[in-house]
């Protein structure tokens, strides 16, 4: 069974800061990804990183960044030059494959970031 | 890209009664999923489609639980004899392939009283 972690409920960060949500992980598979979310409270989830298990190179994109540690099972996410508009619920999940090739998310509890001016 | 449509946005409903909401993927993806999120959790899977196939079904679905994907393209979801226990947002996502994410809609955010 897959597990993920997130131990930070809420986090404040001051705007054009840099901040970092802790994500570790739980799996007995030898291949696995880690996806990150972000959920506004408009209630749509937001597709942000992905990091493959075996992807040498810590994922980023733009203002988003993954710090990937295998060994320490760990998949934290370092969002850059914090904006007002990044406030809102933050979700870590990892994927298992499904019959056909399909995506199971499981995801942790989130983390609801507060951007403050 | 359109992005994932679901409708309705909000439900509420009588417990006992039925309701049926829908999902409308991205066009071109063929791998459709519905997850349940209850309040301060992260969504949970609930049923995957391949095409009109539905390949997997969380034994959090039970038998008031039915989904379809009766063409490959929209989908679903009816409950039956709804319960206060099934309030929660109901979340459509789609992907194309095994490595590409999921892009999820706006959700249905059901309460039955």
């Amino acid at each position: 069974a897959q597990k993920i972690t997130q131990t930070q409920p809420g986090m404040f960060v001051q705007e054009k800061e840099a901040v970092t949500l802790d994500c570790t992980y739980d799996t007995s598979d030898q291949s696995y990804g880690l996806f990150w979310y972000k959920q506004p409270s408009s209630g749509e989830m937001i597709f942000l990183i992905y990091q493959g298990s075996y992807d040498e190179q810590n994922a980023t994109e733009g203002r988003y960044s993954l710090n990937f540690q295998k060994a320490r099972k760990s998949a934290n996410l370092v969002i850059s030059a914090s904006q007002l508009g990044d406030s809102a619920m933050y979700f870590c999940a990892m994927r298992s494959i499904l019959t056909g090739g399909g995506n199971k998310l499981t995801f942790g509890t989130g983390t609801q970031l507060k951007v403050e001016l | 890209d359109t992005g994932v449509s679901q409708d309705p946005r909000h439900k509420i409903t009588k417990r006992g009664q039925n309701v049926t909401f829908r999902c409308d993927p991205i066009s071109e993806h063929n791998r459709l999923y519905w997850y349940r999120q209850t309040l301060g959790q992260g969504p949970e899977f609930l049923t995957y489609f391949q095409n009109e196939a539905q390949l997997e079904k969380s034994r959090l679905l039970s038998d008031r639980f039915s989904a379809e994907r009766p063409k490959g393209s929209f989908s679903t979801l009816e409950i039956q004899r709804t319960e206060q226990g099934d309030s929660a947002m109901y979340l459509c996502a789609s992907s194309l392939t095994t490595d590409s994410p999921l892009h999820f809609g706006n959700g249905t955010r059901l309460t039955v009283t």
